[in-house]
């Protein structure tokens, strides 16, 4: 039951360049989406977050895109950092209740 | 920041023992969650609590398990008769209102020998 997916288990870039990070969803009844990023040996920290009713949020070097027809939805972070590289976790749920998370993506930002 | 706390960090455990995570949420939270993940798979739901009784609960969550919260700060998770599946990092979460993001402790990686 994959009702969310990260397609690319890893991706590579280069410091100060952009990093997109890509998820989709099965479920059209999801309303509420959320970025998580995950260092080993500490729980997923809430990065950003969109509602259904918007298809863009922004904050800081990081910015949420949601295509509703497209049931995908992706994590923008201009310019990337060294300190960015992390594993990043998709989520999403019906009425922000219980998440339903992607299986990650590791991102590494090399010098 | 306020933040989540859990203890204890690593928990080992026979197999066949009670165990019980503990979860401090985030104090003007009114919703908790617990998720756990096995290693190499994702994050996977347990259950979700509010207004002191269960609000939803997986598949997972079978009769082994049970949540509580047994004073004003502290969230529970009980693990009646662990089995070797139940190896896994477990996570607690809360939030606040309707709207906001869930924010994760650390978790405890309880291991099943």
């Amino acid at each position: 039951d994959q009702q969310v997916k990260q397609n690319s288990p890893s991706l590579s870039v280069q410091e100060g360049r952009i990093s997109i990070l890509n998820c989709d969803y099965t479920n059209s009844m999801f309303d509420y989406f959320l970025w998580y990023k995950k260092y080993p040996a500490e729980g997923p920290t809430f990065l950003i977050s969109i509602s259904s009713i918007k298809d863009k949020n922004e904050d800081g070097r990081f910015t949420v895109f949601l295509n509703k027809s497209a049931k995908h939805l992706s994590l923008h972070i201009v310019p990337s950092q060294p300190g960015d590289s992390a594993v990043y976790f998709c989520a999403a749920s019906e009425d922000t209740d219980k998440l339903i998370f992607g299986t990650g993506t590791r991102l590494q930002v090399f010098p | 920041e306020p933040e989540v706390t859990q203890t204890p960090s690593h928990q080992v455990t026979q197999m066949g023992q009670e165990v019980i995570l503990r979860c401090v949420p985030i104090s003007n939270h009114l919703y908790f969650y617990w998720y756990r993940q096995i290693l190499g798979q994702k994050v996977e739901f347990l259950v979700s609590f509010y207004n002191n009784e269960i609000s939803e609960k997986s598949e997972i969550f079978d009769d082994q398990f049970s949540v509580e919260r047994p004073d004003g700060s502290n969230f529970t998770l009980k693990i009646r008769s662990t089995k070797l599946e139940d190896s896994a990092m477990y996570f607690c979460a809360s939030r606040g209102s309707s709207g906001q993001p869930q924010h994760f402790g650390d978790g405890t990686r309880l291991s099943i020998l």
